[in-house]
């Protein structure tokens, strides 16, 4: 049974503070990874993709992956409200591009 | 870019009736489109697979004769709940990918159905 464990949370942090969030996979051939953010009643909207270990910044966003430890985490820097949803980690195990998703970690940024 | 739609955004049926959902990808062609149905406070779960101008490949536990797919174009998939019943409320949502980049799915903004 492939799977993608996260924390239901939720996760609250203060307005400013870096909020972290994590996430494992059972699938060691995964190679594909990816952090979507869903607001309540909304659907996933694609914040990062990343594939090689290592840290890939987008802004006020980073994705952190190490494929030895099967984990992918997503850094926000200086967290607004807005930031406030569930946060999808999805990976894809390879070879025919279906996503499998984690259950989603809910995080409240509060002012 | 890679804009999905969806249609409708709310559906109210009665029990035993069909209902008909477009997905379109506005502006990329669509070689891959997923189904996805989500329950409240889960996660979403795969229900098929689509490819244009061939059968959906259905998940395991999924029946293809009440959810029926059809993907005639690389801007279009449709999938119809036939004979609904209440606990076929749901969302439903579909993604696409593109040949460019077929690992990235773009999610369209959902349907809601609610069977009475």
């Amino acid at each position: 049974q492939k799977e993608v464990e996260q924390n239901s949370g939720p996760l609250s942090v203060p307005e400013g503070a870096i909020a972290s969030l994590n996430c494992t996979y059972s699938d060691r051939v995964s190679q594909s990874f990816f952090w979507y953010r869903q607001y309540s009643g909304k659907s996933p909207e694609l914040i990062m993709s990343i594939y090689s270990n290592g840290d890939k910044e987008d802004g006020r966003f980073t994705a952190q992956l190490n494929k030895a430890s099967q984990y992918v985490s997503l850094l926000i820097r200086d967290s607004q409200p807005s930031d406030s949803a569930t946060y999808l980690c999805a990976v894809d195990p390879g070879g025919n591009d279906k996503l499998i998703f984690g259950t989603g970690t809910r995080l409240q940024v509060f002012p | 870019g890679a804009v999905v739609s969806q249609h409708p955004s709310r559906v109210i049926c009665k029990s035993g009736t069909s209902v008909k959902i477009e997905c379109r990808s506005l502006d990329f062609q669509a070689t891959t489109m997923f189904w996805y149905r989500q329950f409240p406070k889960q996660s979403l779960m795969l229900m098929a697979t689509s490819n244009e101008g061939s059968k959906a490949t259905y998940e395991q536990g999924v029946e293809k004769d009440k959810f029926l797919i059809n993907h005639a174009s690389l801007t279009l998939s449709t999938l119809t709940v036939t004979s609904a019943h209440p606990e076929d409320s749901s969302f439903y949502i579909c993604s696409a990918s593109n040949r460019h980049n077929q690992e990235t799915q773009y999610f369209g903004p959902g349907t809601r159905l609610l069977v009475l």
